[in-house]
């Protein structure tokens, strides 16, 4: 069964160093999606991602933040300039369609900013 | 904002009985509404869903069933099994272009063999 996988795992950095996370969508989805769920609370949406542009993003998602789809299979996160209360565990999603379509999620990329 | 709500944190029944486990939501633009399962250290799992033109929808031992005039909902798992421990989120989507998941906080399950 398709599925969505992420990498790293764990990624540990220093406050102010700059983080890529990877994510590989499953192959026919359309639509793709960052949330990110710090220890102890909900899961929080980020952004949404289709056609080459961010559909919607959070307020979250500031201008330390931005997304990419390099080629055909990647879709990548990147914090600029980390800050201690972007540790979180990160989710990526995708989705086939438009309209009520569910999204798959990955295994997540725990992030923990020293 | 808390848009979407999971006022219990946890629950522990007894295999082979009923979980039921309740979502309130307060956006009465939300349209679909899905349960997901998330184990620790894994992303979430899709179990079941049910748009807002309906009031149950059901797929082998889940159901979920939605009262739109009390913006709720309940997931109803029977019977319990010892792997359905894991912590259920509710999440509602409001259709649209980009459909974003707004997620309640959660409601540990655990199910005593």
């Amino acid at each position: 069964e398709p599925e969505v996988t992420q990498t790293p795992s764990h990624q540990v950095t220093q406050m102010g160093q700059e983080v890529i996370l990877r994510c590989v969508p499953i192959s026919n989805h359309l639509y793709f999606y960052w949330y990110r769920q710090i220890l102890g609370q909900k899961v929080e949406f980020l952004v949404s991602f289709y056609n080459n542009e961010i559909s919607e993003k959070s307020e979250i998602f500031d201008d330390q933040f931005s997304v990419e789809r390099p080629d055909g299979s990647n879709f990548t996160l990147k914090i600029r300039s980390t800050k201690l209360e972007d540790s979180a565990m990160y989710f990526c999603a995708s989705r086939a369609t438009g309209g009520h379509d569910t999204q798959y999620f990955g295994p997540g990329t725990r992030l923990t900013v020293l | 904002d808390q848009q979407v709500k999971q006022n219990s944190p946890s629950l522990s029944v007894q295999e082979g009985r009923i979980s039921i486990l309740n979502c309130d939501y307060t956006n009465s633009m939300f349209d679909y509404f899905l349960w997901y399962k998330k184990y620790p250290a894994e992303g979430p799992t899709f179990l079941i869903s049910i748009s807002s033109i309906k009031d149950k929808n059901e797929d082998g031992r889940f159901t979920v069933f939605l009262n739109k005039s009390a913006k709720h909902l309940s997931l109803h798992i029977v019977p319990s099994q010892p792997g359905d421990s894991a912590v259920y989120f509710c999440a509602a989507m409001r259709g649209g272009a980009t459909n974003k998941l707004i997620f309640g906080t959660g409601t540990l399950l655990a199910v005593q063999p």
